[in-house]
């Protein structure tokens, strides 16, 4: 049974444009989620977090944003570029100190010029 | 210098063969982890180590064994491939000082193709 969904295998939206990406989890025990950014033959990069007790947190370009009750996080990249086209990949870990990541399987985003 | 380097980047082998992927990491960091991920699937957990003198099995340990040589240095060998084991393999390191804030960090991966 998958803990971490990412329903949308794939995203296109224009330049300048707002991405958001989703992604619902299934355990309440998770206490930390995290997002990564994979480009073709290379590793996944981190991208940005959030902890289980605050609903939103920005970096740039780049927010998330977490509502507990619905067991949904999105991320929304404002103004989209074509350089951020790439798999993004949510990824959530347990409470308790275990920091094995649960991830999702993708959402592979292209932004087109 | 990548912080996370693996090799081999790519390899080719036969079914029944014995192969060993290597991950160095420069990060200093005392966890370290491996991960394969599959077209359409998500990263899943093999082996994990939160130090030298500690292993533990992931998610799909099956048809895989590590060791953790040094806090640098973990690899992961595949006893005997099988086909189901093509995939792309990443290892990671995280560190435990950073707290709840704590994230990993990827090597470029080994994309491995058993025959």
């Amino acid at each position: 049974d998958q803990q971490v969904k990412q329903n949308s295998p794939s995203l296109s939206v224009q330049e300048g444009r707002i991405s958001i990406l989703n992604c619902d989890y299934t355990n309440s025990m998770f206490d930390y989620f995290l997002w990564y950014k994979k480009y073709p033959a290379e590793g996944p990069t981190f991208l940005i977090s959030i902890s289980s007790i605050k609903d939103k947190n920005e970096d740039g370009r780049f927010t998330v944003f977490l509502n507990k009750s619905a067991k949904h996080l999105s991320l929304h990249i404002v103004p989209s570029q074509p350089g951020d086209s790439a798999v993004y990949f949510c990824a959530a870990r347990f409470q308790g100190g275990s920091e094995k990541l649960v991830f999702g399987k993708g959402t592979k985003l292209t932004v087109n010029p | 210098d990548a912080d996370v380097t693996q090799t081999p980047r790519n390899r080719i082998t036969k079914t029944g063969k014995r192969i060993m992927l290597e991950c160095s990491q420069t990060k200093g960091h005392d966890r370290m982890y491996w991960y394969r991920q599959d077209p359409g699937l998500g990263l899943r957990l093999i082996y994990y180590s939160f130090d030298v003198k500690d292993i533990n099995k992931g998610e799909i340990s099956d048809g895989y064994s590590v060791s953790r040589q040094a806090q640098a240095k973990f690899s992961l060998s595949l006893e005997s491939a099988i086909p189901n084991q093509t995939a792309l393999y990443f290892c990671a390191t995280s560190d435990a000082g950073q707290g709840i804030q704590e994230t990993q960090y990827f090597g470029p991966g080994t994309r491995l193709l058993v025959l």
